[in-house]
């Protein structure tokens, strides 16, 4: 079936450093990736959504490369402020079987 | 613009206790789904619903959680008996045109804890 993995339990940056997160897939389709984040108390929502025709997504500054070589689609960002910790989990769309799989989450501190 | 709602936010309950958990899902989204999230397993699929009708059952959750969708606008997951491994957040969402769509809208979830 579907898996995907994400190594980082836990991230913990400073304000403006870098933040890449690790996310990699396994599935027999040519699937829709998403990283949805979730801020304390409040259900997930959808960061960004990048589909094969489209390789990469952006959106509040996050971007994330889907790479079908390496079967990646790793969160990325230039400076993070306080305002983004939160948990944010990689998914996958499987158009086949209309499931979508997501990974385990890593949360995310941004110390002031 | 009202989102997914669930009630209530927090329930205790007793070990054996019968709970009910509510969800009113995004006006005119005809895709409905209950996930459990837990540190240990994260999101996991209980139901899912199109139209009404259920498409998803959860398999290993069928004997014990049972999710109901009564109208397009109001769903239910009851957990008869409880245990507590069943201690989590129960999260409802919803989507216009399916889970291809990648896009769930979910609500902020209603934490139980089993005693």
């Amino acid at each position: 079936g579907d898996s995907v993995t994400q190594k980082q339990g836990q991230v913990t940056l400073s304000e403006d450093d870098f933040l890449f997160i690790n996310c990699t897939y396994s599935t027999t389709t040519y699937p829709t990736l998403l990283w949805y984040v979730q801020y304390l108390g409040q259900g997930p929502q959808l960061l960004l959504k990048v589909t094969t025709a489209n390789n990469k997504g952006i959106s509040r500054g996050f971007e994330a490369t889907y790479d079908k070589g390496t079967t990646s689609f790793h969160l990325q960002k230039a400076s993070v402020q306080e305002s983004d910790s939160a948990v944010y989990f990689c998914a996958l769309v499987n158009y086949g079987n209309e499931k979508i799989t997501f990974g385990a989450g890593t949360k995310l501190t941004i110390k002031p | 613009d009202a989102g997914v709602t669930q009630t209530p936010r927090h329930e205790v309950a007793e070990k054996g206790q019968t709970i009910i958990l509510k969800c009113e899902p995004v006006s005119g989204h005809n895709d409905l789904f209950w996930y459990r999230q837990t540190k240990i397993q994260g999101l996991e699929l209980l139901s899912y619903f199109r139209s009404k009708s259920l498409m998803e059952d959860g398999g290993a959750f069928k004997d014990r959680f049972k999710a109901e969708m009564l109208n397009s606008s109001f769903s239910t997951l009851k957990i008869q008996p409880t245990e507590p491994k069943d201690s989590a957040v129960y999260l409802c969402a919803s989507s216009f045109g399916g889970p291809n769509t990648g896009q769930l809208y979910f609500g902020e979830g209603s934490k139980l804890t089993v005693l």
